[in-house]
């Protein structure tokens, strides 16, 4: 299957809200409602912010929201800080027992 | 606490092979799928294997299939990778993670495998 299609960057001043669009296609995101975010810092690895499209891990600051609307998921930091600084991954179950990721986004705070 | 520890990363030629370990603790091990995630320098994350919780059933993307084996001992809360046949474009961070109800929620820090001459 394909890979999932997010912004390569994008920027916000803090304070600001950033949304990231994650777009896959009926069969993954569309079809199940099983899409996480992860943040990931430069030589790190990953981190669960979001799953089951809405949901926050606990110890997560509730300023990190996701929603999902037909094929397209969307991640948003609000209230954004510097320590939001980071690259930002979508990831939809796809059936079968596979996975797929999106491309990443790179959040710049400015 | 979820720990995943993962080993066996190193430097290797091509069409050689390596075995990836994944130790795991702080959770029942045998009740959950795993999966070995990779990340190319500068790139984006890619699901490589995936393994039932009993082990019987397994998934791989197409660009490793007949190359790598993904297996588990539940005894020993480990997970495996088995990589034969390495090519340059399977150098990467290799991560151990653990699936919870259709969620990767669990990560370790990664092993390096580069594949060069």
């Amino acid at each position: 299957q394909s890979a999932l299609t997010q912004p390569a960057s994008v920027s916000g001043s803090p304070g600001q809200s950033i949304t990231i669009s994650c777009t896959g296609t009926s069969s993954d995101v569309g079809y199940y409602n099983l899409v996480s975010w992860y943040q990931q810092y430069p030589g790190k690895a990953p981190k669960l912010m979001i799953y089951d499209v809405t949901k926050r891990p606990s110890g997560i600051s509730n300023r990190f929201s996701g929603s999902k609307s037909g094929n397209t998921a969307s991640l948003t930091i609000s209230g954004l800080q510097a320590e939001d600084e980071a690259d930002y991954y979508c990831c939809s179950y796809a059936g079968s027992g596979t996975w797929v990721f999106g491309g990443g986004t790179k959040l710049t705070v400015l | 606490e979820v720990q995943l520890v993962e080993s066996g990363g190193g430097l290797v030629q091509p069409g050689g092979s390596l075995r990836l370990s994944c130790e795991a603790s702080g959770f029942t091990f045998r009740r959950y799928w795993m999966s070995w995630v990779r990340q190319a320098p500068g790139k984006g994350l890619e699901c490589v294997a995936n393994i039932k919780e009993d082990g019987s059933e397994k998934n791989y993307v197409e660009s490793v299939k007949g190359r790598f084996t993904i297996s588990r001992d539940n005894a020993k809360n480990s997970l495996y990778l088995q990589m034969n046949s390495l090519r340059a474009e399977d150098t990467a961070m290799y991560y151990c993670a653990r699936d919870d109800a259709g969620t990767l929620d669990s990560w370790g820090q990664g092993t390096l495998i580069t594949v060069s001459s």
